[in-house]
C-alpha cells in the first residue's frame, strides 16, 4: 500500500516549456487535490476532484490544467510554465475529512 | 485570499515543555484539522475538531475550537524532539477534505 505517490521528484523547467506533473493513490479514494506550497505560506489549493470524470478550480488555478480519467490518477499539466510557478506541488486524496499526502514535487522554472 | 493565520510563526523550546500554536480563520466551518509537516517531506494529519465541538484529545495532543472567535489551538505536552516539524490548521467548509484552506504554518523546534 504506497498510499499517494508523487512523481517527479524535482523538475528544472525552462520558462514557457510544459509537463505533467504525475499524481496516483492506491486507497480507492474518490477526493483528489493539488496545492503548491509556497516560502512563508500555507498550501493553497490548485485544483480539485470529487470523482472520476469532475474536477473544479481552488484558489490559484490559473496556469494549470487537470483532468481525471481513473480513480486512482489525478495528472496537473503546466501548458507553459511561468517562473511564478516555481513551488513545491502536493497532491493529496481522501474519503473524509482526513487528507493524504504524496511527497511532493519541487519545481523550479528559469 | 481565505488563508488563515498561525501564530507564531515560529517556536523553540525544550525537550519536556509544552508546545502551544494558535490559528484564526476567516469563515464559517465544517471542521478544522492539524498536519504536521517534516522538512522536505509531505503532510500528515494529527486531528480534526468539528464545528459542533470545543476540546479534543489524541495522545499528547490537545486542541481547541472557539467558532464564535474563529480561532483554535494545538497544544502538544511533553514536547519531544521528534516533534520537531512545521504545524499547519486548515479549515473545510464540508465533511470532505477535497478543499481545504490552509493557515500559514508554526515552525516548532524542539531541542534536548
Amino acid at each position: 500500500n504506497a498510499g499517494v505517490t508523487q512523481t517527479p521528484k524535482f523538475q528544472v523547467l525552462k520558462t514557457g516549456q510544459s509537463m505533467t506533473l504525475q499524481c496516483a493513490q492506491d486507497m480507492n479514494h474518490e477526493y483528489m487535490s493539488w496545492y503548491r506550497q509556497d516560502p512563508g505560506m500555507g498550501l493553497r489549493l490548485i485544483h480539485y476532484s470529487v470523482g472520476a470524470g469532475i474536477t473544479d478550480q481552488g484558489e490559484v488555478p490559473n496556469g494549470y490544467n487537470v483532468s481525471r480519467s481513473t480513480t486512482e490518477d489525478f495528472p496537473l499539466r503546466l501548458l507553459s510554465a511561468a517562473p511564478s510557478q516555481t513551488s513545491v506541488y502536493f497532491c493529496a486524496s481522501s474519503r473524509d475529512s482526513e487528507a493524504f499526502f504524496g511527497q511532493g514535487t519541487r519545481l523550479t522554472v528559469v | 485570499s481565505q488563508q488563515g493565520e498561525e501564530d507564531p510563526q515560529a517556536l523553540s523550546i525544550q525537550e519536556g515543555e509544552n508546545a502551544t500554536m494558535n490559528c484564526s480563520y476567516k469563515t464559517s466551518i465544517n471542521n478544522l484539522q492539524w498536519y504536521r509537516q517534516n522538512s522536505g517531506r509531505g503532510l500528515v494529519h494529527l486531528i480534526l475538531i468539528r464545528s459542533n465541538e470545543r476540546e479534543k484529545h489524541s495522545g499528547r495532543l490537545r486542541v481547541t475550537l472557539d467558532t464564535s472567535k474563529k480561532s483554535s489551538s494545538l497544544l502538544i505536552t511533553a514536547s519531544r524532539a521528534a516533534d520537531t516539524a512545521s504545524y499547519f490548521c486548515a479549515t473545510g467548509l464540508t465533511g470532505t477534505a477535497s478543499k481545504l484552506t490552509f493557515g500559514t504554518g508554526t515552525r516548532l523546534q524542539v531541542t534536548l
